[in-house]
């Protein structure tokens, strides 16, 4: 059973291009979770997902970032315009189920780098 | 707002010794907590979880135990090993805020030295 997938590994973009993450959660599980880690600073949650649902966003900026796990592929955390205070480390993670008793599975993360 | 957080923020010791890094949290109202490890470059490996109902947990080498009315939680690693080198991070879903967010501690920077 491969673990959470993320692609790519590695972004550079320049100023005011778009970004686009991809997550595969792990086989069966059906909710997503991103979270951002800034340099030198912990995780911080964004965005909880499942299959067509945004559950929770609220650690999400109001602008220019968005988010979707379609019914089918991967999910998929998009900024828009980047600056380059979005250079950052961003963390899918999955879980089987919502609850407190599940813990989630990290991939890899994308290293963002905008110039 | 619950806040997490970890010292000391690095920690360095010779290979073999026994160690505990610290975790605190500002609200007792948790479902868990957990212990995660992260290497450099790479993602978070989960270690410990441990049920707001439990005191301790242990695997391995490593016994974490938490003490809700205090809002603390310690991570014992016995014996260390140049392995053990990484970053380590304790995290809770709080229970007001919704299960499924976790707030992190900016973590604990573990150097074993051979």
């Amino acid at each position: 059973n491969a673990g959470v997938m993320q692609n790519p590994r590695h972004l550079v973009r320049r100023r005011g291009q778009e970004a686009r993450l991809r997550c595969s959660p792990m086989k069966g599980h059906s909710h997503v979770y991103w979270y951002r880690q800034l340099p030198e600073e912990g995780l911080k949650f964004m965005v909880y997902l499942q299959k067509e649902n945004i559950i929770d966003e609220s650690g999400m900026p109001k602008e220019r970032f968005s988010a979707e796990f379609p019914k089918e592929g991967p999910s998929i955390l998009r900024i828009q315009q980047v600056v380059r205070g979005d250079s950052a480390a961003y963390f899918c993670a999955s879980s089987p189920y919502s609850g407190w008793q599940e813990t989630q599975y990290f991939g890899p993360g994308t290293r963002l780098l905008v110039l | 707002k619950q806040e997490v957080t970890q010292i000391p923020a690095a920690l360095s010791v010779p290979e073999g010794e026994n160690l505990v890094l610290n975790c605190s949290f500002t609200d007792s109202a948790i479902y868990n907590l957990q212990w995660f490890r992260q290497d450099p470059g790479k993602g978070l490996t989960s270690l410990l979880l441990i049920q707001s109902s439990q005191r301790e947990q242990t695997s391995g080498r490593l016994n974490a135990s938490l003490d809700k009315s205090s809002g603390r939680s310690t991570l014992y690693i016995a014996a260390s090993q140049p392995g053990d080198s990484a970053t380590y991070l304790c995290a809770v879903p709080p229970l007001i805020q919704g299960a499924q967010k976790l707030v992190f501690g900016q973590g604990t920077r573990l150097t074993i030295n051979p």
